[in-house]
């Protein structure tokens, strides 16, 4: 089946440092995907939808230029944390459609963990 | 926006028991999925839905598609302990042949006591 890795899978920063999780889907190309946030107990909100080789459409409340995403192929995409704050610490979590399969599909990542101090 | 409501937030039932699980919505969503969400763990697809009124099966669990297309329901039968997990709806608002955003539910907690 498809498979979608993230990492780091936990990290732990100083505020005011930048952090990228990189999200690869393994055996699939994606040209679409998406990240999401996920705070403790809620659900997942998505942040931003990244498309290879162009820019990541971002959702409404959710800065572009602290959130920076880079999908330079297809099968890797990159969130960067710029100047992360504690308020910044949560689950972030990718997920990646495969231009093959069912256009409503989704394989999310397992996760990562950011703890800004 | 658009707001995706699951009932009940969370629930402890006993081993072999059934759960019932729904999701309703505020507005149409013309594809419904389901995911289940382990801890420290990616959302699993368990289900998908197309057609208003679809009942559709995967092992233990049965998912509907509601008439209204503002509601949708998830059955597991027999529970067993690994079906410990968070339960998330998600919506999708438009028809097939293109990629449209998924709204998630707010979850439901299930925990199986043995």
């Amino acid at each position: 089946g498809a498979v979608v890795s993230q990492h780091p899978s936990r990290v732990i920063c100083k505020s005011g440092t930048s952090v990228k999780i990189e999200c690869r889907s393994l055996d699939f190309q994606a040209t679409t995907m998406f990240w999401y946030r996920q705070f403790p107990k809620q659900s997942l909100m998505l942040m931003a939808t990244s498309n290879e080789g162009s820019k990541a459409t971002y959702e409404q409340g959710v800065e572009k230029d602290k959130f920076l995403i880079n999908h330079a192929s297809l099968t890797l995409s990159t969130l960067t944390v710029t100047s992360a704050h504690p308020e910044d610490s949560s689950f972030y979590i990718c997920s990646a459609r495969d231009w093959r399969g069912s256009y409503n599909e989704q394989f999310f990542g397992p996760g990562t963990r950011l703890t800004v101090l | 926006g658009q707001q995706l409501n699951q009932s009940p937030q969370s629930m402890f039932i006993q081993e072999g028991e059934d759960v019932s699980m729904n999701c309703t919505s505020s507005s149409i969503f013309n594809t419904w999925l389901w995911y289940k969400q382990d801890p420290g763990e990616g959302p699993v697809l368990l289900i998908a839905l197309y057609k208003a009124g679809e009942l559709t099966s995967n092992g233990r669990l049965t998912a509907q598609f509601g008439i209204t297309r503002k509601d949708s329901f998830l059955n597991i039968s027999a529970s067993i302990p690994s079906d410990v997990g968070i339960y998330f709806c998600a919506g999708q608002p438009g028809w097939a042949g293109g990629y449209q955003k998924v709204t998630f539910g707010t979850g439901t907690k299930l925990q199986v006591i043995p």
